[in-house]
């Protein structure tokens, strides 16, 4: 059974830098087919893709979030990371890891194993 | 970016209800949406992928439909764990986006 599980700071202060990793089991994490992303939920608010990293190492990212975001995968630990610079109180948000899957049967599939989610508050 | 429009935002229900959640996509994206349930204070859940095809161990009750820039997501007969809120979500391209949800709830 494949299960993901963010961890990381619960509280960054204003300017500093949210780091989050998303620890991968029961599955391997450089099989192609997948790509690593973060999705993230403001309170309240609906559901934002921020970014997504393939097995080829092509990171693709919400422009919305400008230059300040970095995924990254470890496959040597079976994780993944998001680095967010300059963080503010908008960035406020419970942050999801998830894998996405692509199949040459099925196509893209989407978003079919996620983290539960963890709350990363923004504030001085 | 594409945006996604849902409607309703909201909808009250009873079980045993038809229900239906159109999204419409602001510029063709073929067939390249899916549908996700999330309920209160947890991850959301792949229901429906390639805007028709039902993700592995979803019920049979939810169904999906539509391509180019206009979708829906039916429930032929809602059931109590339905009552949560439902999102598209386009992956024709960069970025993907989000429709703003719809909540479904008690009638």
């Amino acid at each position: 059974q494949v299960q993901l599980q963010e961890s990381g700071p619960g509280l960054v202060k204003p300017s500093q830098t949210l780091s989050l990793t998303c620890t991968v089991s029961g599955d391997s994490i450089n099989k192609g087919g997948y790509y690593w992303s973060w999705i993230r939920q403001r309170p309240g608010k609906g559901l934002e893709w921020i970014g997504s990293i393939y097995y080829s190492g092509s990171a693709y990212y919400n422009p919305s979030l400008k230059s300040r975001i970095t995924v990254s995968v470890d496959t040597s630990k079976t994780q993944f990371s998001l680095t967010l610079n300059s963080v503010t109180a908008a960035d406020t948000a419970v942050y999801y890891c998830a894998r996405g899957s692509i199949t040459v049967v099925r196509g893209v599939v989407g978003f079919d194993y996620w983290g539960q989610g963890t709350l990363a508050t923004v504030s001085s | 970016a594409i945006q996604m429009t849902q409607s309703p935002s909201s909808l009250s229900a009873s079980v045993g209800d038809r229900v239906t959640i159109t999204c419409r996509a602001s510029q063709d994206i073929r067939n390249e949406l899916g549908w996700y349930q999330q309920k209160s204070g947890t991850a959301p859940k792949l229901l429906i992928y390639a805007a028709s095809n039902l993700q592995s161990g979803v019920p049979s009750r939810f169904s999906g439909s539509g391509s180019g820039t206009d979708f829906t997501l039916t429930i032929s007969s809602l059931q109590p764990e339905d009552f949560a809120t439902y999102y598209c979500l386009q992956d024709f391209n960069y970025p993907w986006t989000f429709g703003q949800g719809t909540q479904v709830e008690v009638k």
